[in-house]
């Protein structure tokens, strides 16, 4: 089962930040939270990727809090392409990813 | 940007006849997996390969499912003898290494057994 907790659905206006929580509070020390997202039926696309610290790429920033139970993917300027669901994912044990049902993203004009 | 090909993107097949799902991971990656997802549920874990072997399974894997990186390039998922349940997309993904590294997924193959 996944290790994260994450609201259903949330809706976000075009052109302002979309910031999505996660709930992780069993995680490890040594555990990484991944983010990806899917959109339709499409792979699941890659986003970002952080063990303790914030980490910024150029799609996203991922805030972590101090004591690692949860954490914050923030898209800066959503547009209508970002709709989609989003994984917050903690790797466990071996080299699987475990996804739950994640956040569905509605970015709205 | 370098990505995962996966070919054909549409399979149908009569349930019991075998099919071979083909994936080309980007070059410089290591790690080798699949994942399936049925039609609204989870994405799920199938397995991971490393070294020419695999070095995971889920329970999902059982003996109707194979892998196989014939030559240097490709990656290919057989399942034996379709059942209807295996009807689902399936996603090939690579990564350069492990851990700590982001996986590439394919666009995924779905597949239709009737």
């Amino acid at each position: 089962d996944a290790k994260t907790t994450q609201p259903p659905s949330m809706d976000c206006a075009e052109g302002r930040a979309a910031n999505l929580p996660c709930n992780h509070s069993t995680i490890s020390g040594n555990e990484y939270v991944y983010w990806y997202r899917q959109i339709h039926s499409q792979g699941p696309q890659y986003i970002i990727h952080g063990l303790k610290n914030n980490e910024t790429n150029e799609m996203a920033s991922l805030i972590i809090t101090e004591d690692r139970k949860s954490s914050t993917l923030i898209l800066p300027h959503a547009t209508l392409r970002d709709t989609a669901v989003y994984y917050c994912i903690v790797r466990v044990e071996g080299n699987k990813l475990v996804f739950g049902a994640g956040t569905i993203l509605r970015v709205k004009s | 940007e370098p990505e995962v090909t996966q070919t054909p993107s549409h399979q149908v097949t009569q349930m019991g006849q075998e099919v071979i799902l083909r994936c080309v991971p980007i070059s410089n990656h290591l790690y080798f997996y699949w994942y399936r997802q049925i039609l609204g549920q989870k994405v799920e874990f199938l397995v991971s390969f490393y070294n020419n072997e695999i070095s995971e399974k889920s329970e999902i894997f059982d003996d109707q499912f194979s892998v196989e990186r014939p030559d240097g390039s490709n990656f290919t998922l057989k399942i034996r003898s379709t059942k209807l349940e295996d009807s689902a997309m399936y996603f090939c993904a690579s990564s350069e290494g492990w851990d700590t590294y982001g996986y590439t997924f394919g666009s995924g193959t779905r597949l239709t057994v009737v």
